[in-house]
């Protein structure tokens, strides 16, 4: 139990569906991240929000969309996917890193997306 | 270009020997590194950190060492149990605010199998 549960863990979808990913973190933590692992690949961020701000867009398309209503919830709202996005969706939390604290960010278990 | 390298993708070992699991990195900016241990169908798990005023950390097993002139840090578990099976990412961050705060870079990762 790492505190950080994702929905759902596995989703297939076709190029012109619209789905959404979520993560809730119950660690009382200030920043959340969506990450994406394609095989053979190192984890890649794409969004970092602290305070439900996002200070972080990792030249990320269009068609990932996140949103972060409050510091315990964090969406990825996918439109018009590519079979080349399919993947590892990760979230991770942690604690506010402008506080000038170390960084360790704590996972939840994924969503495997697959687009068809 | 990739910052963070972990140059062995996979690594197999007999149970109670020593693992190693090698990683290098090139920016001369990343000053807190973190090591994350990954079962199939669950998110990374944070295992153990370093900062870069230190070269050497040691948590039960596992150890994680610092060279900062040559880059490169290491992990090494022992004994190793055929628990330790898993996929390992070392990550790297620049711990002290700035607009890369928060931000993880990860290597590849590396396969290792203890056999019994």
């Amino acid at each position: 139990e790492t505190g950080v549960t994702q929905t759902p863990r596995h989703l297939v979808m076709g190029m012109t569906n619209k789905k959404s990913l979520k993560c809730e973190q119950h660690l009382g933590h200030n920043a959340m991240y969506w990450y994406k692992q394609s095989a053979k690949k190192p984890l890649e961020l794409m969004f970092v929000y602290n305070f439900k701000e996002q200070t972080e867009n990792n030249s990320v398309p269009s068609r990932f969309s996140p949103e972060c209503p409050n510091s315990s919830h964090l969406f990825l709202h996918l439109h018009t996917l590519q079979p080349e996005d399919s993947a590892l969706y990760l979230c991770a939390s942690s604690p506010d890193p402008r506080s000038g604290g170390t960084n360790e960010q704590y996972f939840g278990p994924g969503t495997r997306l697959t687009v068809t | 270009d990739q910052q963070v390298k972990q140059n062995s993708p996979s690594l197999s070992v007999q149970e109670g020997r020593i693992s190693i699991l090698n990683c290098d990195y090139t920016n001369s900016m990343f000053d807190y590194f973190l090591w994350y241990k990954k079962y199939p169908a669950e998110g990374p798990t944070f295992l153990i950190s370093i900062s870069s005023i230190k070269d050497k950390n040691e948590d039960g097993r596992f150890t994680v060492f610092l060279n900062k002139s040559a880059k490169h840090l290491s992990l090494h578990i022992v004994p190793s149990q055929p628990g330790d099976s898993a996929v390992y990412f070392c990550a790297a961050s620049v711990s002290a605010g700035g607009t890369s705060y928060g931000k993880l870079t990860f290597g590849q990762g590396t396969i290792l199998t203890v056999h019994p």
